[in-house]
C-alpha cells in the first residue's frame, strides 16, 4: 500500500532562516506530487506540484522553492523566512491513471 | 482561473441530516473532490464526482451538476465526530491539480 512521509510535524523559525520540508512516498512510482499551504481561516492554497522528476510547476509568486530530487522525493525550501510564511504545510500525491490526492500529515511552521 | 465558493459554517444536531453546498467556476473541469478535515489535521478524501448525478457512500453522499457548477454535500446520520472542516475541490484539466474552496466548518451539537 501506498505511504506519505512528511516531516516535521511543528517547525518554529526565526524570520530570515532557511527552511527546508522534506515529503517522501511509498509505494508508488511516478506519482504526482503537491505542496499546499494552509493558512488560518484560508483555504488550501497550492504552491508547486511535480510530474516527474526535476519537473517543478509553480502556482503562485512566493518566497518558497520546491525540487524534486528523486521520484517519490519533494522538498519546500526557502533561503529566508518571512511571517508570512506562517501556515500549515501539506504535502500531497496522487496518479494520473486515479482521481484522489492522498495528503500527508502536514508541517505546522510558526515564523517568529 | 478557478472560483469555488462554499459556506463559512454551518451547525446541526447529532441524528440530523445535514448538506453542504458548493459552487465553482472553472477554466477547465476534470471532476470536484469532497475531504474532511479535522482541526490540525490532514484532509482525508471523501467522495469524487465527474459526472452529473449522485455518488453514495454511506452516511455520505455527493451530488454534482456540471452544467449548474453546483455540488453538494450530504450527511446523515451526524455523528459528533463529523464536526470537521468539509472542503470542496475542483481538478482542472492538464495537470490534475485541486484548487480547494476554503472549506465549510460543521459543528455538530448533541
Amino acid at each position: 500500500s501506498q505511504t506519505i512521509h512528511q516531516w516535521p510535524a511543528t517547525l518554529v523559525q526565526p524570520v530570515g532562516s532557511p527552511l527546508s520540508l522534506e515529503c517522501t512516498v511509498e509505494g508508488t512510482s511516478n506519482p504526482n506530487l503537491y505542496w499546499y499551504r494552509q493558512a488560518a481561516g484560508r483555504g488550501l492554497q497550492l504552491l508547486f506540484y511535480s510530474v516527474g522528476i526535476g519537473q517543478i510547476s509553480s502556482e503562485v509568486p512566493q518566497n518558497l522553492s520546491a525540487s524534486r530530487p528523486q521520484d517519490r522525493q519533494f522538498i519546500l525550501s526557502s533561503k529566508k523566512l518571512l511571517l508570512s510564511d506562517s501556515g500549515f504545510y501539506l504535502c500531497a500525491w496522487s496518479l494520473e491513471s486515479d482521481t484522489e490526492a492522498f495528503f500527508g500529515q502536514g508541517t505546522r511552521l510558526t515564523v517568529v | 482561473g478557478q472560483n469555488i465558493d462554499q459556506p463559512t459554517e454551518m451547525t446541526a444536531t447529532e441524528g440530523a441530516i445535514v448538506q453542504i453546498n458548493c459552487t465553482y467556476q472553472t477554466s477547465g473541469f476534470n471532476g470536484l473532490f469532497w475531504y474532511q478535515q479535522h482541526a490540525g489535521e490532514a484532509p482525508t478524501f471523501l467522495s469524487y464526482n465527474v459526472l452529473d448525478g449522485l455518488e453514495e457512500k454511506g452516511r455520505f453522499s455527493s451530488f454534482l451538476s456540471r452544467s449548474k457548477g453546483y455540488s453538494y454535500l450530504l450527511l446523515k446520520e451526524l455523528q459528533m465526530k463529523d464536526s470537521a472542516s468539509y472542503l470542496c475541490a475542483v481538478r482542472d484539466l492538464g495537470y490534475s491539480t485541486l484548487t480547494f474552496g476554503k472549506g465549510t466548518m460543521l459543528l455538530v451539537s448533541p
